[in-house]
């Protein structure tokens, strides 16, 4: 089956700096690759997402990279806010009749004011 | 209204008892899910339910017992737990087929502890 990993594990950065998670994952049939973030005590929220047929996406101040052949993808948070501070988690799926997500096991971000 | 609901927020339970989680969905969405979510570990899938039936079983022991009765509520039936099975169980529900991307929308989560 799939296999996530995720890292950093834990990620300080000073407010209005940058910080980039990335993950590996190992099936070269996933297609779907979906970033949440979990505030504390809040549920996962997609924040953004990409498919295998696209190399980077951008909305605002994230953005997120695909490389097919290396079978990584990482999200890029720039001019980053105390209100970016969450646990993130990335994940890969693929199939259309429902979809098995394999998660990482997550990045808190800590953004210091 | 948030969309996925999950009740009890919070339940502690000895393990000896017999409880349900409850999940209910007014998305209108076609599948719906359970994961498991320990600290420090990546979110685990348990079950899955696509148009009312599982298809998705992942390896877990018989002491969790889930129930579909329509594509908007999902339960999950707790019995014998042990204390290891403590953690945030959380309900999700997607829209699957060829035109979605199956975006996971997930509920608040119900916090479990087995004394």
């Amino acid at each position: 089956g799939e296999n996530v990993e995720q890292h950093p594990s834990t990620l300080s950065v000073q407010e209005g700096d940058s910080a980039v998670i990335k993950c590996t994952y190992s099936d070269s049939a996933s297609n779907y690759f979906p970033w949440y973030k979990q505030e504390l005590g809040k549920r996962p929220q997609l924040i953004i997402d990409i498919r295998s047929n696209v190399g980077e996406k951008k909305d605002q101040r994230i953005a997120v990279t695909l490389n097919k052949t290396a079978k990584h993808f990482s999200l890029h948070i720039t001019e980053t806010q105390p209100e970016d501070s969450a646990v993130y988690f990335c994940a890969a799926s693929k199939g259309h009749n429902f979809n098995k997500f394999y998660f990482g096991s997550g990045t808190k971000l800590n953004v210091k004011p | 209204e948030t969309g996925v609901t999950q009740t009890p927020r919070h339940l502690v339970m000895g393990m000896t008892n017999k409880k349900s989680l409850k999940c209910e969905q007014h998305l209108g969405h076609n599948a719906m899910y359970w994961y498991k979510q320990s600290a420090k570990k990546p979110l685990e899938l348990m079950f899955v339910y696509s148009l009312e039936e599982r298809v998705e079983n992942n390896s877990v022991p018989s002491r969790f017992s889930p129930e579909c009765p329509n594509s908007s509520h999902l339960f999950l039936h707790l019995h014998t737990l042990q204390p290891e099975d403590s953690a945030l169980y959380l309900c999700a529900s997607s829209q699957v087929g060829l035109e979605y991307t199956g975006e996971l929308f997930f509920g608040e989560g119900s916090r479990l502890t087995v004394l």
